[in-house]
């Protein structure tokens, strides 16, 4: 079974740039028909899709963060990572990386535990 | 864009009730819906896809219905550990809604 495990730092400072990777295990990103994910929650609030990256290594964003968001993949470590430029406190929330099918509903199937970054100086 | 609006924002029931949460889409999605059970601290679960489709290991008392832009999750009898925050999801670029929670009464 594929397990997701998101792991950066805690802590960004406002303007800079969030970095966090996804390690997955039990599974390769670079087989099967499947999207990878970011997603978010800041505390007491909804989920927001931040975006996507598939096997051939194609992107897709949210579009009110496409002009801050870079996702990429190393499929030599089986992990893929999101880079998220100019944060400020907005930025603060839990951040799930998320395994999502490609056909259908394109659901998504498996979830890291998450990871709480906050932003401040 | 299609937009979901989950209803109500908040369900109080009984354990042992019936809860039903409603995910309305702005225009029609087919049989593309997705279920997920948050519980606090924790990452969301997969409970339902494409619109009735158990995930693997959900109970049966969680059930999905509905197509074109009005769906239906129902929790038949409620557990002590289905007390949670419910999210749909559909395929396109903004795919979550807002969120049902389904508190003790």
């Amino acid at each position: 079974q594929v397990q997701l495990q998101e792991s950066g730092p805690g802590l960004v400072q406002p303007s800079q740039t969030l970095s966090l990777t996804c390690i997955v295990s039990g599974g390769s990103i670079s087989s099967g028909p499947y999207y990878w994910n970011w997603i978010r929650q800041p505390a007491g609030e909804g989920l927001e899709w931040i975006g996507r990256i598939n096997a051939g290594g194609s992107t897709r964003y949210n579009s009110s963060l496409k002009s801050r968001v870079l996702i990429s993949a190393d499929p030599s470590k089986n992990q893929f990572s999101l880079q998220l430029s100019s944060v400020t406190a907005a930025d603060t929330a839990v951040y799930f990386c998320a395994r999502q099918r490609m056909t259908g509903t394109t659901e998504l199937d498996s979830w890291g535990q998450g990871t709480l970054v906050t932003v401040s100086a | 864009e299609i937009v979901l609006t989950q209803s109500p924002a908040t369900l109080s029931v009984s354990p042992g009730e019936r809860a039903t949460l409603t995910c309305r889409a702005s225009q029609s999605i087919g049989i593309y819906l997705a279920w997920y059970q948050q519980r606090p601290g924790q990452a969301p679960r997969l409970l339902i896809y494409d619109a009735s489709t158990r995930a693997t290991g959900i109970p049966a008392r969680f059930s999905g219905s509905g197509s074109g832009t009005d769906f239906t999750l129902t929790i038949s009898s409620l557990e002590p550990e289905d007390f949670a925050v419910y999210y749909c999801q559909q395929r396109s670029d903004w795919p979550f809604g807002g969120g049902t929670k389904v508190d003790i009464k």
